[in-house]
């Protein structure tokens, strides 16, 4: 059964400071999103990425793909308290999309 | 184009009764996913649909549950005799191919 694997899953960060999110799947799908969700609010699609090598940035976020080792980054850059969120990444496995447990962003001034 | 829409928002249900949650898919997609999120966890596929058809259900509970997308009108997923568990945020999403989901704001099941 597929996995998807993100860590950590609570994450608190001074306003300014750099961090990386961990997404850890154990398909050989090269399909990975990214997903914001605000409290009580739906998925905000941030970034598709469809290859290996696949690196893609908005603004203060960069995710990226290896699909050899699986895995996939969503590297946060002199966070600001807009970016508090919960962050989801997914897989696309045959016609289901699998997500991880999310990781729990608070930014701090 | 609007987007993904889903009603209702909010639903209150007393235990043992029915729940009907509609998606309406954006414009020009033909393909709609269903999924449930439970407090503090991430979302978890239930079902895939096109029109009229059922193309994958595997996340769906066996009993009580289940989904149509009718040649006219909105994806409907139906929960019968609902129970406490089923309480949840129930999320739709559409596509116009296997490529890249938009979701809707979702239907928040409260069972009570």
């Amino acid at each position: 059964e597929l996995k998807v694997e993100q860590n950590p899953l609570f994450l608190s960060m001074q306003e300014g400071k750099n961090y990386t999110i961990y997404c850890n799947y154990s398909t050989t799908s090269d399909r990975l999103y990214w997903y914001r969700q605000d409290p009580g609010k739906s998925l905000e699609s941030l970034f598709v990425l469809l290859s290996n090598g696949a690196v893609k940035q908005e603004g203060r976020l960069m995710a990226s793909l290896d699909t050899k080792a699986r895995l996939s980054t969503l590297h946060i850059t002199a966070a600001v308290h807009d970016l508090s969120a919960t962050y989801f990444c997914a897989v696309l496995d045959n016609n289901d999309m699998r997500f991880g447990a999310g990781t729990r962003l608070t930014v701090k001034p | 184009n609007a987007g993904v829409m889903q009603n209702p928002r909010h639903l209150v249900r007393r235990r043992g009764q029915e729940a009907r949650l509609r998606c309406s898919p954006m414009k020009g997609h033909s393909h709609v996913y269903w999924y449930r999120q439970l407090p503090e966890e991430g979302l978890k596929f239930m079902v895939y649909l096109q029109k009229e058809n059922i193309i994958d259900e595997s996340g769906m509970p066996k009993e009580r549950f289940s989904a149509e997308f009718p040649k006219e009108g909105p994806s409907i997923l139906r929960i019968q005799q609902v129970v406490r568990g089923d309480s949840a945020a129930y999320f739709c999403a559409s596509s116009p191919i296997l490529y890249e989901q938009y979701f809707g704001p979702g239907t928040r099941l409260t069972v009570t």
